[in-house]
């Protein structure tokens, strides 16, 4: 139990669909990420919220569109995706966002199928 | 851009061995993480080392920092097939922007055979 859920732990749409994910941390955290884990590929970073407050959205197309109510809470809702989006996408939370070392706590991921 | 790189990709010893993976990065760094995922399970954070810190043990893992070569190793003793995932490093480097953004290799798989 590593303190982040996230939900569904998979997920078949179509192109046209639109759907959400969900992350939740129970950690007290301040910032929450988004990643996209393809395979044979690095971690990518998507998404940074600081406080709710998005401060980073690294190039990321605007068919995935993150949303942050609170601190405990971040959603990616997706919408129109392309094949090339099937992957594991990852949660996660860290302290404080001002301190620059400090692990990140993940989820255990949606996996995501774009059929 | 990727900063990490883990060297090797994949890795098979048997249980009881010890087992080293190396990470190789390109600029100049706040500190360097190494982190193991399971299969089909999320990244789960295993040390944590500074610029300015040379050598740290946690249990069975030790890590090296050589940030005159830009690299870093993490060892495992005596390995058991529960070790067996993808061990991961990722680094925080300078971005002069204010943010905090760790950057992941591509990682090596270790498979430990019983």
């Amino acid at each position: 139990e590593t303190g982040v859920t996230q939900t569904p732990r998979h997920l078949v749409m179509g192109m046209t669909n639109k759907k959400s994910l969900k992350c939740e941390q129970h950690l007290g955290h301040n910032a929450m990420y988004w990643y996209k884990q393809s395979a044979k590929k690095p971690l990518e970073l998507m998404f940074v919220y600081n406080f709710k407050e998005q401060t980073e959205n690294n190039s990321v197309p605007s068919r995935f569109s993150p949303e942050c109510p609170n601190s405990s809470h971040l959603f990616l809702h997706l919408h129109t995706l392309q094949p090339e989006d099937s992957a594991l996408y990852l949660c996660a939370s860290s302290q404080d966002p001002g301190q620059r070392s400090q692990p990140q706590h993940f989820g255990d991921g949606t996996r995501l199928s774009i059929l | 851009s990727q900063q990490g790189e883990e060297d090797p990709q994949a890795l098979s010893i048997q249980e009881g061995e010890n087992a080293t993976m190396n990470c190789s990065y390109k600029t100049s760094i706040n500190n360097l993480q190494w982190y193991r995922q399971n299969s089909g399970r999320g990244l789960v954070h295993l040390i944590l080392i500074r610029s300015n810190e040379r050598e740290k043990h946690s249990g069975r893992l030790r890590v090296t920092l050589d940030t005159s070569k830009k690299s870093s190793s993490l060892l495992i003793t005596a390995s058991r097939a529960a070790d067996t995932a993808s061990y991961f490093c990722a680094t925080d480097p300078y971005s002069g922007a204010g943010s905090y953004q760790l950057t992941f290799g591509k990682g090596t798989k270790l498979s430990v055979i019983p």
